[in-house]
């Protein structure tokens, strides 16, 4: 257990829905850290959040936002959903959000669009 | 450009095979990190470890040893007597120090150890 944890566990949804995925860090850790994982597009690094703020962005869309809360919790947003975005999306955590950190996944939610 | 190599997609071994994963990496930093995370059947990431490029031993954990070659850009992975719990699919990532924080992961490499 990474002590990184993520609700829910599944979701199944419609073309053109939006859904909320959630993350709570390691107790102690301070940055956010989304990827989605699909079978086409291996891991991809989506966004991360330090202390509330953003502090690096990848491959994310523009239909899909982010933010960290003062409670240090994580919410990804995916909007106007399409079938391509079925995919497995992790959440990690690290203590400082520097390179140097390890960072520590949780579960995963995976998310069926239909 | 940073990547991350696993050139290997699946391997198949027998139980209490040694098996070794290949990864090749590249980048232009000279200080960046190197780390491997296994992800079961159940699908969690499971960080095993991490080395930053200084540091050049080779570690060994229980029934896991890493050797890392500068000299080859290369980071490999070795399970000595794999048991059918070592099946998973494991990636390779890497972290540069000057970099935006983010990993970049390899493919990942299927390991399927069969009784």
């Amino acid at each position: 257990d990474s002590g990184v944890t993520q609700t829910p566990k599944h979701l199944i949804t419609a073309t053109g829905q939006r859904v909320t995925l959630r993350c709570s860090p390691r107790s102690g850790d301070l940055s956010v850290y989304w990827y989605q994982q699909s079978l086409d597009q291996g891991l991809q690094f989506l966004i991360q959040y330090y202390n509330g703020e953003e502090r690096a962005k990848g491959n994310i869309l523009e239909r899909f936002s982010a933010q960290q809360f003062p409670d240090l919790h994580s919410e990804l947003n995916l909007s106007s959903l399409e079938l391509g975005d079925s995919a497995l999306y992790f959440c990690a955590s690290s203590a400082t959000g520097t390179s140097t950190d390890t960072q520590y996944f949780g579960p995963g939610t995976r998310l069926t669009v239909l | 450009a940073q990547k991350v190599t696993q050139a290997q997609t699946e391997i198949s071994v027998v139980e209490k095979e040694d098996v070794t994963l290949d990864c090749v990496y590249e980048t232009r930093d000279t200080t960046y990190y190197l780390f491997w995370y296994k992800q079961p059947p159940s699908g969690e990431l499971v960080f095993l470890i991490r080395r930053n490029s200084f540091d050049e031993q080779n570690e060994i954990s229980g029934r896991y040893s890493w050797n890392f070659q500068k000299s080859t850009s290369s980071f490999n992975f070795t399970i000595t007597a794999s048991q059918v719990v070592d099946s998973a699919v494991y990636f390779c990532a890497l972290s540069e120090a000057s970099g935006t924080y983010k990993y970049i992961f390899g493919t990942g490499t299927r390991l399927k150890v069969l009784a």
